[in-house]
């Protein structure tokens, strides 16, 4: 099956900095990304899609200056949580689709950010 | 807000029974659904999926109902392993591209030997 990595797959941080979050998809090229947040004990909540080429489109409620997607090729979407607060502490994974016009997403194994 | 929803949050059942879990979505244009696994401290695993156009779909030791009328999916795990545990939620996509996923709020599934 089609292998979606992320790095780091844990990071702490003080407040006020920055984290850079990288997705992969390893074996297949993904012209569609997801970036999801995910609380404990809660459902996963989507934050942004995000396409090669072009410019993220944010969820409601989504700073787009805090939370800056990038992707550059069709193998590689960053998040960076800019200005970090404990309040962004959390389980952020993205998702790769295999094709455009398909349903199929492949999820990463997630990253967890703590903010001190 | 959230479209698809789960009837219960918890489950517990003993290792070897059939295991039946509920969602309930909202959005009549969501034409398929996705059940997803996952495990303390990691990403979602794929289940198993079901378009619209079908009310079952069979996969190893699980099966999806969807019953469109009342807008109604459902995953059964045949006798349940340990190995199940975890929690498990439902999604939906409407079919439109580059629609991401809806997630339910998820039912933890606890298997007891």
């Amino acid at each position: 099956g089609a292998v979606v990595s992320q790095h780091p797959s844990r990071v702490i941080c003080k407040s006020g900095t920055s984290v850079k979050i990288e997705c992969r998809s390893l074996d297949f090229q993904a012209t569609t990304m997801f970036w999801y947040r995910q609380f404990p004990k809660q459902s996963l909540m989507l934050m942004a899609t995000s396409n090669e080429g072009s410019k993220a489109t944010y969820e409601q409620g989504v700073e787009k200056d805090k939370f800056l997607i990038n992707h550059a090729s069709l193998t590689l979407s960053t998040l960076t949580v800019t200005s970090a607060h404990p309040e962004d502490s959390s389980f952020y994974i993205c998702s790769a689709r295999l094709a455009a016009g398909t349903d199929t997403q492949y999820f990463g194994p997630g990253t967890r950010l703590t903010v001190l | 807000g959230e479209s698809v929803g789960l009837h219960l949050p918890t489950l517990s059942v003993q290792e070897g029974d059939n295991s039946i879990i509920n969602c309930a979505y909202s959005n009549s244009a969501s034409d398929y659904f996705i059940w997803y696994k996952q495990e303390s401290g990691k990403g979602p695993q794929f289940i198993i999926d079901i378009r619209s156009n079908m009310d079952k779909r069979q996969g190893q030791r699980v099966t999806v109902l969807l019953n469109k009328t009342v807008k109604h999916l459902s995953l059964q795990i045949a006798a349940t392993q340990p190995g199940d545990s975890a929690v498990y939620f439902c999604a939906e996509n409407t079919n439109q591209a580059g629609t991401a996923l809806i997630f339910g709020k998820g039912t933890t599934l606890s298997v007891s030997s």
